[in-house]
């Protein structure tokens, strides 16, 4: 079946612009991640999904931040006033579960190729 | 999450074994370790999970040691097509909310030479 899709996959901008970058997450999966990874650099986690709400939100990196999921399905991230440093390939993940309670097996996390965003 | 630690690069022969180290010295008794892969310009891909026993599948090998302080995921006969930053991550088993989320370190860049 599909994968997780992510939509543009290259985006390039002029600084104070806003974006907003797409995810389409593998039907059925209930959990949604976004992660962003700059040049040379390792993932940092940005936010997390269970369905449509958001309980974890601690990775955004500043209030020009936000992401929003509809329909327990396609989820937004939109950057407002963008910034030279928020240049980077932003991930996007999805996995079955995510709901906590008890020893569950692993859900293994599926990633998009990613939206590479160039601020100018 | 237990922090690990990963040579940064390695280098291996086509069509020998890659064995590619990690330490996980704090793991708790309730955390998995797990490894993912990123081949250039694309997303992370997940490899093999294990708690304590030795694990196999498809891609991969996974030995955890019997203290659980370290690991080695073996790609038993490499490829180029296996040239990538490997990522050991170490995570508990139930989760919800922000525990779900995976927490990469910088990884070991392999390469897999002709």
């Amino acid at each position: 079946g599909a994968g997780v899709s992510q939509s543009p996959s290259n985006k390039v901008t002029e600084k104070g612009k806003d974006v907003e970058l797409r995810c389409d997450p593998i039907s059925g999966h209930t959990a949604l991640y976004w992660y962003r990874q700059s040049l040379g650099q390792g993932l940092e986690f940005l936010i997390y999904f269970q369905g449509n709400s958001a309980p974890d939100k601690s990775g955004l990196p500043s209030d020009r931040f936000s992401a929003e999921r509809t329909g327990g399905s396609v989820s937004t991230l939109t950057i407002q006033r963008t910034q030279q440093e928020d240049s980077a390939v932003y991930l996007c993940a999805s996995s079955f579960g995510g709901g906590g309670g008890g020893v569950s097996s692993y859900n293994e996390q599926f990633f998009g190729p990613g939206t590479r965003l160039t601020v100018l | 999450d237990a922090k690990t630690t990963q040579p940064p690069s390695m280098d291996c022969a086509e069509g020998r074994a890659a064995n590619l180290p990690c330490n996980h010295s704090t793991i708790s008794g309730n955390e998995y370790v797990y490894w993912y892969r990123q081949i250039h310009s694309q997303g992370p891909q997940y490899i093999i999970h294990g708690l304590k026993n030795n694990e196999t599948n498809e891609m991969a090998s996974l030995i955890i040691t019997e203290d659980r302080k370290s690991s080695t995921l073996i790609l038993p006969h490499a490829t180029l097509r296996d040239t990538a930053v490997y990522y050991c991550i170490v995570r508990v088993a139930n989760y919800g909310g922000s525990q779900g989320n995976l927490i990469f370190g910088k990884g070991t860049k392999l390469s897999v030479k002709p």
